[in-house]
């Protein structure tokens, strides 16, 4: 089954603090794509950071951060340093190659809090 | 480079009408998905389509959904006779043809169909 797993539906971080946001997946595919989004209010999905499965190093962003677990299929996020403007949903999302196309599968979001 | 651009934003429809959604890829871009969004749900693929190809259809409801992307013009989401369950954010996003660039969507700001 081609899942993604987001087991926190929302979560709260005080400003300036840091908060990981975990994400599971599952595919029996060894080369793909993982992606977080972010969702603000204004509902537009903006990407935040990507990883290639092949790549051991994890994809720093600025302020964001992964931790690739790929034997565990585990994607989370580090949000450093809060700010206001983080809030938003956070979709963990993958990419697979599937007869030739392209397939991307979302987990059902994170809402993010941040508090002043 | 303008971005991904759907339009209406709005759409009311009473039970039984037609609805169209209409996505603009980013220019440059082949490759449209659609997307359906409930409320405080994760984004459900719908079908991706390539100019004048339908590649995966398999999110898409036999009955009453069609999409297209022709040759000139936008994509377009038709929902026919519609009914209060169909009442949801559409969101469309677009890739380059070359998407070994960085593998993700651009997304548009979605439609949003209220069904009375």
């Amino acid at each position: 089954a081609q899942t993604v797993t987001q087991s926190q539906p929302e979560m709260s971080v005080q400003e300036a603090e840091t908060v990981t946001l975990s994400c599971t997946y599952d595919t029996s595919e060894s080369d793909y794509y993982l992606f977080w989004y972010k969702q603000p209010p204004s509902r537009q999905m903006i990407l935040v950071i990507r990883q290639e499965a092949y790549k051991q190093q994890n994809a720093t962003e600025n302020r964001f951060s992964v931790n690739f677990q790929k034997a565990a299929k585990s994607f989370s996020l580090k949000i450093s340093d809060s700010q206001l403007g983080d809030a938003a949903m956070y979709f963990c999302a993958y990419r697979i190659t599937t007869s030739g196309t392209y397939k991307y599968i979302f987990g059902t979001g994170t809402r993010l809090k941040v508090l002043a | 480079n303008a971005g991904v651009m759907q339009n209406p934003r709005h759409l009311v429809r009473r039970r039984g009408q037609e609805a169209r959604l209409r996505c603009s890829p980013m220019k440059g871009h082949s490759h449209v998905y659609w997307y359906r969004q409930l409320p405080e749900e994760g984004l459900k693929f719908m079908v991706y389509l390539q100019k004048e190809n339908i590649i995966d259809e398999s999110g898409m409801p036999k009955e009453r959904f069609s999409a297209e992307f022709p040759k000139e013009g936008p994509s377009i989401l038709r929902i026919q006779q519609v009914v209060r369950g169909d009442s949801a954010a559409y969101f469309c996003a677009s890739s380059p043809e070359d998407r070994y660039l960085t593998g993700e969507l651009f997304f548009g700001e979605g439609s949003r169909l209220t069904v009375l």
